[in-house]
């Protein structure tokens, strides 16, 4: 079965600064996509990046970009320039390519502050 | 606007009272799932629906049907909730299966007394 980690449930930034959330997956398939969803307080699950597995190149968003390492099954999210905006739940999230039931799995969740 | 519109935003029931959370989606999406949000879990599928007429159970489907009558619209039905249904339901929707990005409702905050 397909799983998400999400290792880090809390992190703390100062504004400005450059902050990384870790997730790890566990899956046997080879075609298959990963996500970064914020919630912010406001509830709403808002997409933050894709990448592909089959593309090495790792996904970039303007202040979002990801570290994708296939082999070692990592998808970490780096948050560049952190703004009090960024505060929010991230959830990282898996999706299997050739799946028929097209649920998304999803970690529990880091929760990330942002200090003034 | 494209949107995922669910309703209501916030519910509050009692056990065994029959309830319906509606969602709706003006961009012609086939796919269409719910999710339920708990503390600590993430996000867990419910029910998924690949077009009309076609649902089928999720990870945890227990005390929820679904229809999908018209394209747009797939209402979350729970005959007779329990107070462990109190929870944060979200719809989402998807031009296919897994190849492309769901989009998510506002989601529905319900708790079952």
């Amino acid at each position: 079965a397909q799983t998400v980690t999400q290792s880090q449930p809390e992190m703390s930034v100062q504004e400005a600064e450059t902050v990384t959330l870790s997730c790890t997956y566990d899956t046997s398939e080879s075609d298959y996509y990963l996500f970064w969803y914020k919630q912010p307080p406001s509830r709403q699950m808002i997409l933050v990046i894709r990448q592909e597995a089959y593309k090495q190149q790792n996904a970039t968003e303007n202040r979002f970009s990801v570290n994708f390492q296939k082999a070692a099954k990592s998808f970490s999210l780096k948050i560049s320039d952190s703004q009090l905006g960024d505060a929010a739940m991230y959830f990282c999230a898996y999706i299997w390519y050739g799946g028929s039931q097209g649920n998304l799995i999803f970690g529990k969740g880091t929760k990330l502050s942002v200090k003034p | 606007e494209a949107q995922v519109t669910q309703n209501p935003r916030y519910l509050i029931t009692v056990t065994g009272k029959k309830l319906t959370v509606t969602c709706s989606q003006n961009m012609n999406h086939e796919y269409m799932s719910w999710y339920r949000q708990d503390p600590g879990l993430g996000l867990r599928q419910i029910y998924y629906s690949m077009n009309v007429e076609v649902t089928d159970k999720g990870d945890v489907p227990e005390g929820y049907k679904v229809s999908r009558k018209e394209k747009r619209n797939f209402p979350l039905i729970l005959e007779s909730p329990s107070p462990n249904q109190t929870s944060l339901y979200f719809c989402a929707s998807s031009p296919g299966v897994s190849q492309n990005i769901q989009y998510f409702g506002a989601g529905t905050r319900l708790s079952v007394l």
